[in-house]
């Protein structure tokens, strides 16, 4: 059973840093991995979608990296701003046909 | 262009009546349809997924049910509403293209069972 794990919980954090998020997963057999942002009260919005033949992905000031042997992936946000101030979350998907668990997610508040 | 939209946005029900949220996809076909659950401050909780047509997984048993009466229309419902399905319900739809899994999400629904 995959389990999707997201550290930090929460972060809060002055603007113009750059971030780190993590995701961690226990079965590295994944077929791909996406990152999503949520605003509150709102749907998820994709951001990223990694192959699991990829390294990373890159868009704007986001770049998704993965170590799929390790079961990882990392979200790099730079020059972070306040409009990033979200939730982001990650599902590694296994097949096409299987459920998309998802992690808690990482709580982000950019202090203008 | 795929687009899936999801109603009501907000919805207030009485305990103890039915529910019904629908989730339509349009721009694709087959796709695995998904509906999650989201309390207060808390992660995602898949509820159901369907890979086709009839075709139903329940994560949690509860209160909830189902239906998938077409290829892209998704159905989520309840005979008897209790306090605790009060949440935010989120539709969402994959695809398999070029062998590569995408996820897309509805707006979501905020359900307040009073």
């Amino acid at each position: 059973k995959q389990e999707v794990t997201q550290i930090p919980a929460a972060l809060s954090v002055p603007e113009g840093e750059n971030l780190v998020l993590n995701c961690s997963f226990t079965d590295s057999a994944i077929y791909n991995l996406q990152w999503f942002r949520q605003d509150p009260g709102k749907g998820l919005t994709s951001l990223l979608l990694i192959q699991s033949s990829q390294r990373e992905q890159t868009s704007g000031r986001l770049n998704a990296s993965l170590d799929k042997s390790s079961g990882r992936s990392t979200l790099y946000i730079a020059a972070s701003q306040p409009g990033d101030s979200a939730t982001y979350l990650c599902a590694p998907y296994m097949n096409r046909d299987d459920k998309i668990i998802f992690g808690k997610g990482t709580r982000l508040h950019i202090l203008p | 262009s795929q687009t899936i939209h999801q109603w009501p946005a907000t919805l207030v029900q009485p305990v103890g009546s039915p529910l019904s949220l629908e989730c339509t996809v349009e721009g694709t076909s087959n796709p695995n349809l998904y509906w999650y659950r989201q309390a207060a401050g808390r992660g995602l909780q898949l509820l159901f997924y369907s890979v086709g047509i009839g075709q139903i997984s329940s994560e949690v048993p509860q209160n909830l049910s189902a239906s998938r009466p077409q290829d892209r229309q998704f159905i989520l419902s309840s005979k008897k509403l209790l306090l605790s399905d009060s949440g935010f319900y989120l539709c969402a739809w994959s695809g398999f293209g070029t062998a590569i899994v995408e996820a897309f999400f509805g707006q979501g629904t905020r359900l307040t069972v009073v």
